[in-house]
């Protein structure tokens, strides 16, 4: 069974700008998470999709939005990118995302904004 | 909320066992999990405990105290291949996602 796969796997932006972020889950996985990881902060969590609806939030601007496709896929979007949204941002997924289903997290995008 | 810590920087010695500690406070806990992240690439699942004591595999076993609010993981027989930033992450009540600690950079060295 083929794993988390993400796209691009690494991205080069300027601050303003905006950047769209693929994730394709497990197949079966139906919940879809998104994470930022920074040397500073660890992994802080950005939202969490199921069956196509945003089912959890965290603490970040309205900058960060995500959506998932019926298939599961889900994209996150970061409008006006500022230059402390570098980081490493990893998706994960589960079979239904309770708070004891497994995560299996996918390669990330190292996103670099100059 | 919730409160994970970690130490930030352990070193170990190749072939030698090492503890890496997790203390947390939550309420509603449900469970803990220890991934295993190597340098630029994905966290990996290692264990979920959600009852007290020790579960082992392999080389590797996870401990759960729940009253205590602790966890460690235990690495035996450490490989070079083990250095590797380990982070635990605690499940609770009514919570979908599992909230992470900022993870434990394991240096082993000859």
């Amino acid at each position: 069974k083929a794993g988390v796969t993400q796209t691009p796997r690494y991205l080069i932006k300027t601050r303003g700008q905006q950047v769209t972020l693929s994730c394709s889950p497990i197949s079966g996985h139906r919940s879809v998470s998104w994470y930022q990881q920074t040397p500073g902060q660890g992994l802080q969590f950005l939202f969490e999709y199921f069956s196509e609806t945003q089912r959890n939030k965290g603490n970040f601007p309205g900058r960060f939005s995500g959506r998932q496709f019926s298939n599961s896929r889900s994209e996150m979007n970061v409008s006006t990118l500022e230059l402390g949204d570098s980081a490493l941002y990893l998706c994960a997924s589960s079979l239904i995302g309770g708070n004891t289903d497994t995560q299996y997290f996918g390669p990330g995008t190292r996103l670099t904004v100059l | 909320g919730q409160n994970i810590d970690q130490p930030t920087e352990m070193t170990a010695t190749e072939g030698a066992i090492v503890q890496i500690n997790c203390t947390y406070q939550t309420s509603g806990f449900n469970g803990l999990f220890w991934y295993q992240q190597h340098a630029g690439e994905a966290p990996t699942f290692l264990s979920y405990n959600v009852l007290d004591g020790l579960e082992e595999k392999g080389r590797f076993s996870s401990f759960l105290s729940r009253s205590k609010g602790y966890s460690y993981l235990l690495l035996k027989e450490l490989q070079m291949k083990d250095s590797a930033s380990y982070l635990c992450a605690v499940s609770r009540g009514g919570s979908y996602i599992p909230t992470f600690g900022r993870g434990t950079s394991l240096i082993v060295h000859p």
